[in-house]
């Protein structure tokens, strides 16, 4: 079955370092999305990636599809407190229901 | 916009009892609903999507007659784990699709003794 992984697994940085994290798909997706859950919250949405190489960026937070469509990476530059959580990429095969990775934990140290 | 309420959001019961949680779209309509259940410090396993007004589909090692999911509405679903056991113990968070992002309940702790 499609397989969705994700690394690092944890990630601990220092205030104002950056962090990125690797999403990568054993099939050709044919979107992907990403999800953060703060400590003892539910996901919230991020983003959706569509297109082959498609870049976004939100604020400090970019988002990248590989050319392939399966792979997919978030970068936080400068991270900040509020940036704690757990990062989920979830990917999308066609016609089927989007399976989730594993997550990266991404702790930030004052 | 697009918030999913659940409920309850923690349950404790004994061996045997049958537990109904609840996802409700407040503010907009899902055809469709997700299930999953989450273990401690990891991701979210589907257990199954529900389409309103037909029968849900289950992932593949879901019992479908351990848990039962009704979705009358375009705005309701229901989990039902019957006869639970300590090994249904987890958390369980439903989603509902609006637009193109899944909009996540806060989930329900479901803990049996």
């Amino acid at each position: 079955g499609q397989q969705v992984m994700q690394i690092p697994q944890y990630q601990h940085v220092q205030e104002g370092e950056d962090f990125t994290t690797y999403c990568n798909s054993s099939t050709t997706l044919s979107n992907i999305q990403w999800y953060k859950q703060r400590p003892g919250g539910h996901p919230v949405f991020l983003i959706q990636l569509v297109k082959s190489g498609e870049v976004k960026k939100q604020k400090r937070l970019t988002f990248q599809f590989g050319e392939a469509k399966k792979n997919s990476s978030l970068h936080i530059t400068a991270t900040q407190t509020t940036d704690v959580g757990t990062y989920f990429c979830a990917g999308l095969r066609y016609g089927q229901n989007f399976v989730f990775g594993p997550g990266t934990r991404l702790s930030v140290l004052p | 916009g697009a918030v999913v309420s659940q409920h309850p959001s923690r349950v404790i019961c004994k061996s045997g009892t049958s537990v109904k949680i609840e996802c409700r779209s407040l503010d907009f309509q899902a055809t469709t609903m997700f299930w999953y259940r989450q273990f401690p410090k990891q991701s979210l396993m589907l257990m199954a999507t529900s389409n309103e007004g037909s029968k849900a589909t289950y992932e593949q090692g879901v019992e479908k007659d351990k848990f039962l999911i009704n979705h009358a509405s375009l705005t309701l679903s229901t989990l039902t784990v019957t006869s639970a056991h300590p090994e249904d113990s987890s958390f369980y968070i439903c989603s509902a699709k609006g637009g193109v992002a899944q909009h996540f309940g806060d989930g329900t702790r479901l803990s049996i003794l």
